[in-house]
């Protein structure tokens, strides 16, 4: 059981919107900054998303993040075929000293 | 061009050892908190360890303690982990990852993984 609580899966039509949650607690999402991965079978993850909103160099602004207390959302507009896969949250636990990721959600594109 | 390189995972029988390893090209890992994490099959990211860029810091997850250790030699520019004691659930793919130098914990390059399966 992860210390961060995606839903299991989202699905949504090509060029719609869709949004995934992360939930967690006052010692991870409530204090530090939120990362969001893109994770395809067999490759390496992505990042997408760090400090909450931030994007790295070559991710387009189609990914979008935002954080409320203890949730964080990923948001993906424009969806494409390409955009399925396994996305993921995760940041730092000051309880545990140790990083925590949400368990993953497998996006669909319809 | 910014690359890391897992080598070391294979088969190994239950409270058996192994010692894995992660070659960074493109960057000096002396600047950087470097981090492994793994992937059950069938399952969702797990972190398991980073270290600080001198090596005075390190943590692990709780399922890990006493039984893996991370390393880094910044002159060979490579990360380790030492497994040991290991169990069929530390059966994964272990990743090895750079930490961006900004708050939190953004991995923003990750080596291909290497498997690592435990089993008699």
């Amino acid at each position: 059981q992860s210390v961060l609580t995606q839903p299991p899966s989202v699905s949504a039509a090509p060029g719609q919107k869709v949004t995934i949650s992360c939930s967690g607690s006052s010692s991870n999402i409530g204090s530090v900054y939120v990362s969001w991965y893109q994770h395809l079978p067999g490759t390496a993850p992505k990042l997408l998303i760090y400090e909450d909103n931030k994007r790295p160099s070559g991710i387009p602004d189609r990914f979008s993040g935002s954080k409320s207390g203890t949730s964080a959302t990923l948001g993906i507009t424009g969806l494409q075929t390409g955009d399925e896969a396994d996305y993921y949250c995760g940041t730092w636990d000051t309880s545990l000293r140790a990083g925590v990721f949400g368990g993953g959600t497998k996006l669909t594109v319809l | 061009e910014v690359q890391l390189v897992e080598s070391g995972g294979g088969l190994v029988q239950p409270g058996g050892s192994l010692r894995l390893s992660c070659a960074a090209s493109g960057f000096t890992i002396s600047s950087y908190w470097m981090t492994w994490v793994r992937q059950p099959p069938g399952k969702g990211l797990e972190w398991v360890a980073n270290i600080k860029e001198d090596g005075s810091d390190k943590n692990y997850v709780d399922s890990v303690k006493g039984r893996f250790t991370i390393s880094r030699d910044n002159v060979e520019n490579s990360l380790s982990l030492q497994l040991k004691s290991l169990r069929a659930e530390d059966t994964a793919v272990y990743y090895c990852a750079r930490k961006l130098p900004v708050s939190g914990t953004p991995m923003d390059y990750w080596g291909q993984g290497t498997l690592v399966t435990v089993s008699s």
